[in-house]
Protein backbone atom coordinates (compact mmCIF):
# COMPACT_ATOMS: atom_id res chain seq x y z
CA UNK A 1 0.00 0.00 0.00
CA UNK A 2 1.27 3.51 -0.72
CA UNK A 3 1.62 5.46 2.82
CA UNK A 4 0.69 8.90 2.65
CA UNK A 5 1.95 11.39 5.34
CA UNK A 6 1.05 14.62 6.09
CA UNK A 7 2.83 17.54 7.89
CA UNK A 8 2.44 18.99 10.46
CA UNK A 9 -0.50 17.02 12.28
CA UNK A 10 -1.71 20.37 13.44
CA UNK A 11 -1.49 24.01 13.12
CA UNK A 12 -2.85 27.15 14.81
CA UNK A 13 -2.68 30.33 12.83
CA UNK A 14 -4.48 33.57 12.86
CA UNK A 15 -7.14 34.80 10.52
CA UNK A 16 -5.65 35.91 7.29
CA UNK A 17 -2.77 33.89 7.44
CA UNK A 18 -1.41 31.92 4.61
CA UNK A 19 -1.42 28.45 6.05
CA UNK A 20 0.64 25.75 3.71
CA UNK A 21 0.03 22.06 4.91
CA UNK A 22 2.25 19.13 2.76
CA UNK A 23 1.63 15.27 1.66
CA UNK A 24 4.18 12.83 1.02
CA UNK A 25 3.64 9.96 -0.46
CA UNK A 26 5.77 6.71 0.16
CA UNK A 27 5.80 6.37 -3.41
CA UNK A 28 5.28 8.34 -7.10
CA UNK A 29 1.49 8.68 -7.64
CA UNK A 30 1.69 10.93 -10.55
CA UNK A 31 -0.92 14.40 -10.56
CA UNK A 32 -3.39 11.19 -8.28
CA UNK A 33 -4.14 13.31 -5.62
CA UNK A 34 -6.77 14.95 -3.69
CA UNK A 35 -7.38 17.12 -0.43
CA UNK A 36 -10.76 16.92 2.04
CA UNK A 37 -11.96 19.25 4.46
CA UNK A 38 -13.58 17.70 7.16
CA UNK A 39 -15.99 19.35 10.02
CA UNK A 40 -16.62 18.00 13.21
CA UNK A 41 -19.57 15.23 12.69
CA UNK A 42 -19.67 15.91 9.37
CA UNK A 43 -18.34 13.91 6.26
CA UNK A 44 -15.60 15.30 4.46
CA UNK A 45 -15.91 17.41 1.32
CA UNK A 46 -13.77 17.39 -1.95
CA UNK A 47 -11.28 20.76 -2.33
CA UNK A 48 -9.01 19.08 -4.86
CA UNK A 49 -9.05 16.63 -7.39
CA UNK A 50 -5.74 16.13 -9.53
CA UNK A 51 -3.08 17.29 -7.02
CA UNK A 52 -4.06 20.91 -8.50
CA UNK A 53 -7.72 21.73 -9.86
CA UNK A 54 -10.72 22.92 -7.55
CA UNK A 55 -13.83 21.04 -7.18
CA UNK A 56 -16.74 22.51 -8.44
CA UNK A 57 -18.28 25.37 -6.14
CA UNK A 58 -14.99 25.00 -3.71
CA UNK A 59 -13.88 28.98 -2.83
CA UNK A 60 -10.61 29.78 -5.10
CA UNK A 61 -8.69 30.85 -1.96
CA UNK A 62 -7.76 27.04 -2.00
CA UNK A 63 -5.03 25.42 -3.96
CA UNK A 64 -2.83 22.29 -4.73
CA UNK A 65 0.16 21.92 -6.01
CA UNK A 66 2.57 19.00 -6.41
CA UNK A 67 3.06 15.50 -8.14
CA UNK A 68 5.04 12.56 -7.77
CA UNK A 69 5.40 12.28 -4.21
CA UNK A 70 5.21 16.19 -2.61
CA UNK A 71 1.90 17.46 -2.54
CA UNK A 72 1.04 20.84 -0.67
CA UNK A 73 -2.49 22.41 -0.04
CA UNK A 74 -2.66 26.14 0.62
CA UNK A 75 -5.27 28.30 1.71
CA UNK A 76 -4.81 31.97 0.63
CA UNK A 77 -6.57 33.74 3.29
CA UNK A 78 -7.24 31.74 6.60
CA UNK A 79 -10.97 32.20 8.07
CA UNK A 80 -12.52 31.29 10.95
CA UNK A 81 -14.95 29.00 8.69
CA UNK A 82 -11.77 27.26 7.61
CA UNK A 83 -11.18 25.71 11.13
CA UNK A 84 -11.27 21.90 10.17
CA UNK A 85 -8.82 18.80 9.80
CA UNK A 86 -7.01 18.16 6.38
CA UNK A 87 -6.87 14.92 4.58
CA UNK A 88 -4.78 13.98 1.34
CA UNK A 89 -5.87 11.05 -0.59
CA UNK A 90 -4.11 9.18 -3.72
CA UNK A 91 -5.94 7.76 -5.96
CA UNK A 92 -3.10 6.70 -8.03
CA UNK A 93 -3.28 2.98 -7.26
CA UNK A 94 -5.68 0.33 -4.75
CA UNK A 95 -6.22 0.54 -2.54
CA UNK A 96 -6.66 3.88 -2.17
CA UNK A 97 -4.97 5.64 0.97
CA UNK A 98 -5.65 8.79 3.24
CA UNK A 99 -3.64 10.96 5.03
CA UNK A 100 -3.65 10.72 9.00
CA UNK A 101 -5.28 14.54 8.57
CA UNK A 102 -3.88 18.03 9.75
CA UNK A 103 -5.75 19.90 12.14
CA UNK A 104 -6.30 23.32 11.50
CA UNK A 105 -7.04 25.90 14.23
CA UNK A 106 -8.00 29.71 14.41
CA UNK A 107 -5.86 31.54 17.01
CA UNK B 1 -27.30 17.57 -7.06
CA UNK B 2 -26.98 14.24 -6.14
CA UNK B 3 -27.38 13.00 -2.70
CA UNK B 4 -26.17 9.95 -0.82
CA UNK B 5 -27.40 8.36 2.08
CA UNK B 6 -26.33 5.32 4.37
CA UNK B 7 -29.05 3.12 5.90
CA UNK B 8 -28.57 0.27 8.60
CA UNK B 9 -28.40 -0.67 12.18
CA UNK B 10 -26.36 1.29 14.49
CA UNK B 11 -25.66 -1.58 16.66
CA UNK B 12 -24.26 -4.88 15.95
CA UNK B 13 -23.39 -7.48 17.83
CA UNK B 14 -19.66 -9.75 17.54
CA UNK B 15 -18.90 -12.06 14.54
CA UNK B 16 -22.14 -10.87 13.37
CA UNK B 17 -22.61 -9.32 9.58
CA UNK B 18 -23.43 -5.52 9.27
CA UNK B 19 -25.54 -4.66 6.51
CA UNK B 20 -25.39 -1.57 4.95
CA UNK B 21 -27.14 0.61 2.15
CA UNK B 22 -26.40 3.68 0.38
CA UNK B 23 -29.54 4.73 -1.15
CA UNK B 24 -29.05 7.85 -4.20
CA UNK B 25 -31.01 10.65 -5.33
CA UNK B 26 -30.95 13.06 -7.79
CA UNK B 27 -29.10 10.66 -10.60
CA UNK B 28 -28.55 7.31 -11.11
CA UNK B 29 -26.61 5.00 -10.09
CA UNK B 30 -26.82 2.85 -13.75
CA UNK B 31 -23.93 5.09 -15.59
CA UNK B 32 -20.53 3.89 -16.72
CA UNK B 33 -18.95 7.98 -15.37
CA UNK B 34 -19.59 6.99 -11.44
CA UNK B 35 -17.56 3.99 -8.99
CA UNK B 36 -19.56 4.29 -5.42
CA UNK B 37 -17.35 3.61 -2.42
CA UNK B 38 -17.89 2.74 1.25
CA UNK B 39 -15.20 4.19 3.27
CA UNK B 40 -15.08 4.49 7.17
CA UNK B 41 -13.99 6.65 10.29
CA UNK B 42 -12.73 4.72 13.76
CA UNK B 43 -13.33 7.08 16.31
CA UNK B 44 -11.45 10.08 16.37
CA UNK B 45 -9.30 8.86 13.95
CA UNK B 46 -8.63 9.28 9.91
CA UNK B 47 -9.99 7.67 7.31
CA UNK B 48 -9.91 4.23 5.41
CA UNK B 49 -11.36 3.18 1.99
CA UNK B 50 -13.06 -0.14 2.35
CA UNK B 51 -13.86 -0.82 -1.59
CA UNK B 52 -15.45 0.26 -4.62
CA UNK B 53 -17.98 -1.31 -7.10
CA UNK B 54 -19.23 0.15 -10.15
CA UNK B 55 -22.45 -0.22 -12.04
CA UNK B 56 -21.67 -3.08 -13.87
CA UNK B 57 -20.78 -5.06 -10.66
CA UNK B 58 -17.09 -4.81 -11.09
CA UNK B 59 -15.23 -4.45 -7.13
CA UNK B 60 -11.89 -3.62 -5.73
CA UNK B 61 -11.61 -4.28 -2.25
CA UNK B 62 -9.31 -3.09 0.52
CA UNK B 63 -6.91 -6.38 1.07
CA UNK B 64 -6.42 -5.70 4.76
CA UNK B 65 -10.77 -6.42 5.19
CA UNK B 66 -11.00 -8.27 1.73
CA UNK B 67 -11.83 -11.74 3.90
CA UNK B 68 -14.58 -9.72 5.39
CA UNK B 69 -16.22 -7.55 2.97
CA UNK B 70 -18.86 -8.03 0.11
CA UNK B 71 -19.92 -4.93 -1.82
CA UNK B 72 -22.92 -4.71 -4.09
CA UNK B 73 -24.97 -3.01 -6.44
CA UNK B 74 -29.24 -2.77 -6.73
CA UNK B 75 -29.66 -0.63 -9.88
CA UNK B 76 -33.55 -0.89 -9.82
CA UNK B 77 -32.99 0.78 -6.72
CA UNK B 78 -30.35 2.81 -7.36
CA UNK B 79 -28.67 1.57 -4.21
CA UNK B 80 -25.36 0.05 -3.66
CA UNK B 81 -25.12 -1.88 -0.06
CA UNK B 82 -21.57 -3.04 2.06
CA UNK B 83 -21.92 -6.61 4.37
CA UNK B 84 -19.08 -6.58 6.20
CA UNK B 85 -18.84 -9.75 8.32
CA UNK B 86 -16.89 -11.16 11.33
CA UNK B 87 -17.34 -8.02 13.37
CA UNK B 88 -14.82 -7.52 16.07
CA UNK B 89 -15.22 -4.01 18.40
CA UNK B 90 -12.66 -2.84 15.72
CA UNK B 91 -14.87 -2.14 13.28
CA UNK B 92 -16.74 0.24 15.32
CA UNK B 93 -16.72 3.31 13.05
CA UNK B 94 -18.14 6.08 10.64
CA UNK B 95 -19.49 4.05 7.95
CA UNK B 96 -19.48 6.68 4.75
CA UNK B 97 -20.28 5.84 1.12
CA UNK B 98 -19.12 8.00 -1.82
CA UNK B 99 -19.45 8.59 -5.43
CA UNK B 100 -16.72 8.86 -7.61
CA UNK B 101 -16.63 10.33 -11.12
CA UNK B 102 -14.65 9.99 -14.26
CA UNK B 103 -14.72 12.21 -16.08
CA UNK B 104 -12.76 11.72 -19.05
CA UNK B 105 -9.63 9.80 -20.49
CA UNK B 106 -7.02 10.20 -17.56
CA UNK B 107 -9.66 12.46 -15.85
CA UNK B 108 -11.24 11.43 -11.87
CA UNK B 109 -13.28 12.95 -9.53
CA UNK B 110 -11.98 11.13 -6.92
CA UNK B 111 -14.93 10.74 -4.04
CA UNK B 112 -16.62 13.69 -5.18
CA UNK B 113 -20.08 13.32 -3.15
CA UNK B 114 -20.67 11.63 0.14
CA UNK B 115 -23.62 10.55 2.49
CA UNK B 116 -23.56 12.01 6.19
CA UNK B 117 -21.82 8.88 7.69
CA UNK B 118 -23.49 6.56 9.68
CA UNK B 119 -22.25 5.34 12.90
CA UNK B 120 -22.14 1.59 13.53
CA UNK B 121 -21.13 -0.08 16.99
CA UNK B 122 -20.16 -3.44 17.58
CA UNK B 123 -20.87 -4.63 20.79
CA UNK B 124 -22.67 -7.20 22.51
Amino acid sequence: DIQMTQSPSSLSASVGDRVTIACRASQGIRKYLGWFQQKPGKAPKSLIYAASSLQSGVSSKFSGSGSGTDFTLTISSLQPEDSATYYCLQYNSYPWTFGQGTKVEIK
Amino acid sequence: QVQLQESGPGLVKPSQTLSLTCTVSGGSISSAAYYWTWIRQHPGKGLEWIGYISYSGSTYYNPSLKSQVTISVDTSKNQFSLKLSSLTAADTAVYYCARSTLCGRDCYHPLDFWGQGTLVTVSS
